[in-house]
């Protein structure tokens, strides 16, 4: 099975405080992605990264950045947290950028809270 | 009109009824389809692909309608278990599978 772990459950922040959120899959996926998840706006794209080093801005990567220095690894920066940046974050991974019926799989999300 | 629509429920159905969910799609070349579940509070999990001469795992059948620019799912016998939202996803192109369109859910309650 493949494994998706994010690295904590929950977070609550300071407002201006640099956030780091990590993401780590198991199963030598190309493509990791990260969203945010709101009520009544679904899931919303931030980054992706199709392999190491690449990344690739999603539908709204303003006030984020991500790093992809190693295959399985997968981090969000939050350069400096507001409390529009409080959400659910849920890394997710799939297996090649070229599949395209290769599905996603999700970590279990990272319920950050900004105050 | 949304890339990918659902009707958001909720759905209320009593143990063992059958129940099918619509998700319609504007971009007529999309390529590959899915089924998600997500329960409350937690990531979404697959549930199954959608391939177009429709199929069947269990309980759970999933269609594709290219003409109208719809997927379905069907669940048979619901159980409690069921309740969740559901998810369908649509990837537009052949080999982008980053640009997955997402719909917003259609919730499900299964009651005794």
């Amino acid at each position: 099975d493949v494994k998706v772990t994010q690295s904590s459950r929950y977070l609550v922040k300071r407002t201006g405080e640099k956030v780091f959120l990590e993401c780590v899959q198991d199963m030598d996926h190309e493509n990791m992605f990260w969203y945010r998840q709101d009520p009544g706006l679904g899931l919303r794209l931030i980054y992706f990264s199709y392999d190491v080093k690449m990344k690739e801005k999603g539908d709204i990567p303003e006030g984020y950045s991500v790093s992809r220095e190693k295959k399985e690894r997968f981090s969000l920066i939050l350069e400096s947290a507001s409390t529009n940046q409080t959400s659910m974050y849920l890394c997710a991974s799939s297996y090649n950028r070229n599949n395209y019926n290769s599905p996603l799989h999700f970590g279990n999300g990272t319920r950050l809270t900004v105050t | 009109r949304k890339e990918v629509e659902q009707d958001p429920g909720p759905f209320n159905v009593p143990e063992g009824a059958t129940v099918a969910f619509n998700c319609t799609y504007s971009n007529s070349a999309s390529q590959s389809f899915f089924w998600y579940r997500q329960d409350c509070r937690k990531e979404p999990k697959l549930l199954m692909s959608v391939y177009s001469s429709g199929n069947e795992d269990g309980r759970f059948t999933a269609q594709l309608n290219r003409a109208s620019q719809y997927i379905s799912l069907l669940i048979r016998d619901s159980k409690l278990s069921d309740s969740a939202t559901y998810l369908c996803v649509v990837i537009p192109n052949a080999g982008n599978n980053r640009k997955l369109i997402w719909g917003l859910g259609t919730s499900l309650a299964v009651n005794p």
